[in-house]
């Protein structure tokens, strides 16, 4: 079984500092890993995914993750945040060999950006 | 592509009523799932279906929900009486059942019991 844990559960930032929200996950076999952002009042939108290959992947809106895979970990960073990135944010995972899963997904991370 | 379509947006109903929540995933995508938000316990997956078939309905809270998928274009999510508790944001998402499954949600549908 596959499990997912975001580190801060809130994480205030001033607008235009740096950002990394934290991810861990625990299984005994491959993954996917995807996060989401879910803006206020709408769904969860696919920000991006890493399916294998270069371990830093770069998303919509500026944001990147990077995948390790000794720490089992899967960061998302963006190095200048806007107001208008406040959401909240998902990371999730999803064992490769097994078509026909669900994602599993983290409980969520709010990130709230002042100015 | 229209994206996943859900209906109604916004329902208030009383409590003892019936609800029927509905979905229309991406066409192609042949996985379907059934979430529920709130702030209490967050992001819930409540039921998902492969190829129209129930896979997993380990998260639906009790007997009073079911779900149906009749065909590869349409699903609902129905409550059975309501109850306040069951006030939350039910979102549909659709994905392949192969490849690396990213899910795609709709808007949601706000669920408010009085």
């Amino acid at each position: 079984a596959q499990s997912v844990t975001q580190l801060d559960s809130q994480v205030p930032v001033f607008e235009e500092a740096p950002v990394e929200l934290r991810c861990n996950y625990s299984s005994s076999v491959s993954v996917y890993l995807f996060w989401y952002v879910q803006y206020p009042n709408q769904g969860l939108q696919l920000l991006l995914k890493y399916l294998s290959g270069s371990t830093l992947v770069k998303g919509i809106n500026g944001f990147e993750a990077e995948f390790n895979k000794s720490q089992t970990s899967f960061h998302l960073r963006k190095p200048s945040v806007h107001i208008s990135d406040t959401a909240e944010y998902f990371c999730a995972v999803t064992p490769i060999n097994q078509a026909g899963t669900a994602l599993i997904f983290g409980k969520g991370t709010t990130l709230s950006v002042s100015s | 592509d229209a994206g996943v379509i859900q209906s109604p947006r916004h329902e208030v109903t009383e409590m003892g009523q019936e609800v029927t929540l509905r979905c229309k995933p991406i066409s192609g995508h042949n996985s379907l799932f059934w979430y529920r938000q709130t702030m209490m316990r967050g992001l819930e997956l409540l039921i998902y279906f492969n190829n129209n078939v129930p896979i997993d309905d380990s998260g639906m809270p009790e007997d009073r929900f079911s779900a149906k998928m009749p065909n590869a274009s349409f699903s609902t999510l129905k409550i059975q009486p309501s109850e306040p508790r069951d006030s939350a944001v039910y979102f549909c998402a659709s994905s392949s059942s192969g490849g690396t499954r990213e899910q795609y949600f709709g808007p949601g549908t706000r669920l408010t019991v009085t």
